[in-house]
């Protein structure tokens, strides 16, 4: 029950594109197609970005873009906007019907 | 409204227990897939426990044995029944809704939990 990997931290300026990669194992992200992306503001509860490695809720900005290779599931932030700073985190589904979260990036648009 | 509201939590010493509830309103807790996730202070967020519909239940390798997550269907809440807790316990405790695509889509208010040593 390892948490998926995240970069710490990445940054761009308003209008830049930021990728953000979450790698986990065969054992998850390599296996389901069962991959979602938070996005959480400080004292807050987080907030659904990305579910199914690339579908997006409706009320959610279409800048926000998710894919998948193998065990690395990538979610890309096209125009960067002061409001999309924040902690993003990756979840996926696993082979023990139990859910794991990535480490957590931090997001700062500069 | 479609929402969960928590309830519980607070300071506790180490070896103690604590039971946090959450209330569902506008759906069935006993027909969806109901979850804990916890986020220890200036950390990420760490699944620790869901309750399937079928009543199977599964737990964190950090809290199996300690934790239970129950339903009371008649009251349409979720609980985490937390003993033997320890200081690294210490986190705001969520309670979040699964859909069937296996995304949280709902999530509670957060309740903080603080075990002293």
């Amino acid at each position: 029950q390892s948490a998926l990997t995240q970069p710490p931290s990445v940054s761009g300026s308003p209008g830049q594109s930021v990728t953000i990669s979450c790698t986990g194992s065969t054992s998850d992200i390599g296996s389901y197609y069962r991959v979602s992306w938070y996005q959480q503001s400080p004292g807050t509860a987080p907030k659904l970005m990305i579910y199914e490695v690339s579908s997006r809720p409706s009320g959610v900005p279409g800048r926000f873009s998710g894919s998948k290779s193998g065990n690395t599931a990538s979610l890309t932030i096209s125009g960067l906007q002061a409001e999309d700073e924040a902690d993003y985190y990756c979840s996926s589904y696993t082979s023990s019907s139990t859910y794991v979260f990535g480490t957590g990036t931090k997001v700062t648009v500069l | 409204d479609v929402q969960l509201v928590q309830s519980g939590g607070g300071l506790v010493q180490r070896g103690g227990s604590l039971r946090l509830s959450c209330a569902a309103s506008g759906f069935n807790v006993s027909n969806n897939y109901m979850n804990w996730v916890r986020q220890a202070p200036g950390k990420g967020l760490e699944w620790v426990s869901v309750i399937y519909t079928d009543a199977v239940t599964h737990y964190a390798d950090s809290v199996k044995g300690r934790f239970t997550s129950s339903r009371d269907n008649s009251k349409n809440t979720l609980d985490l029944q937390m003993t033997s807790l320890r200081p690294d316990d210490t986190a705001v405790y969520y309670c979040a809704r699964v859909t069937r695509q296996y995304y949280f889509d709902l999530w509670g208010q957060g309740i903080l939990v603080s075990v002293s040593s």
